[in-house]
């Protein structure tokens, strides 16, 4: 356990389907993150949150939507998704010092498949 | 960007062996993480080091901040040790990110 869960760790949804990952951290940081990783790739960024506030989004397609209510807590809402999006999902967090040293910890994944 | 390149992309290893993975990025950096993927997918951070030595039991890492390069040195290999390897280096200043290599897939075999 690293202090930072997500939930579901697997997930099987239809391309018409809505569903939504969680992220919980329970470490005091001030920041959040999505990430995504594919089969054969690079950990890819797709969002981050400082202090509730997005201040990154990697180019993501509108069929993902994250929401952050607070520092503690992140998700990732999904519907219209394609096959593609098939991926492990990554949530971290960090102690944003402003000085661009962001020290992540990562969750466990959740594990999505799009039939 | 800044580049991450990571070396060798693959390592096979007999249990009881030593490694030495190796990290090279373009830029000056004021972060750089070792991170230890296992096979279930959770990425565990080894080490925070953008420059100089640290040591965590069997593993340990290093840092040389004006050649752009870090080592990640991994002791008596145990199968335990099996799983993905990356680094991660941050620039720092605004809206600095941390960008990963592709990794190093580690084998270690009974």
């Amino acid at each position: 356990e690293t202090g930072v869960t997500q939930t579901p760790r697997h997930l099987v949804m239809g391309m018409t389907n809505k569903k939504s990952l969680k992220c919980e951290q329970h470490l005091g940081h001030n920041a959040m993150y999505w990430y995504k990783q594919s089969a054969k790739k690079p950990l890819e960024l797709m969002f981050v949150y400082n202090f509730k506030e997005q201040t990154e989004n990697n180019s993501v397609p509108s069929r993902f939507s994250p929401e952050c209510p607070n520092s503690s807590h992140l998700f990732l809402h999904l519907h219209t998704l394609q096959p593609e999006d098939s991926a492990l999902y990554l949530c971290a967090s960090s102690h944003n010092r402003g000085n661009g040293a962001n020290v992540l910890t990562f969750g466990a994944g959740s594990r999505l498949t799009v039939l | 960007g800044i580049q991450v390149e990571q070396s060798p992309p693959d390592l096979i290893l007999q249990e009881g062996a030593n490694s030495t993975l190796r990290c090279n990025f373009s830029d000056s950096v004021n972060n750089l993480q070792w991170f230890h993927q296992n096979p279930w997918g959770q990425l565990i951070n080894l080490f925070y080091i953008p420059s100089g030595t640290k040591q965590n039991g069997r593993l340990s890492a290093t840092t040389v901040a004006t050649e752009r390069y870090s080592l990640l040195y991994i002791s008596s290999s145990q199968t335990t040790d099996s799983g993905v390897y990356f680094c991660a280096v941050e620039r720092g200043g605004a809206n600095s990110k941390l960008t990963f290599g592709k990794g190093i897939t580690l084998s270690v075999r009974p």
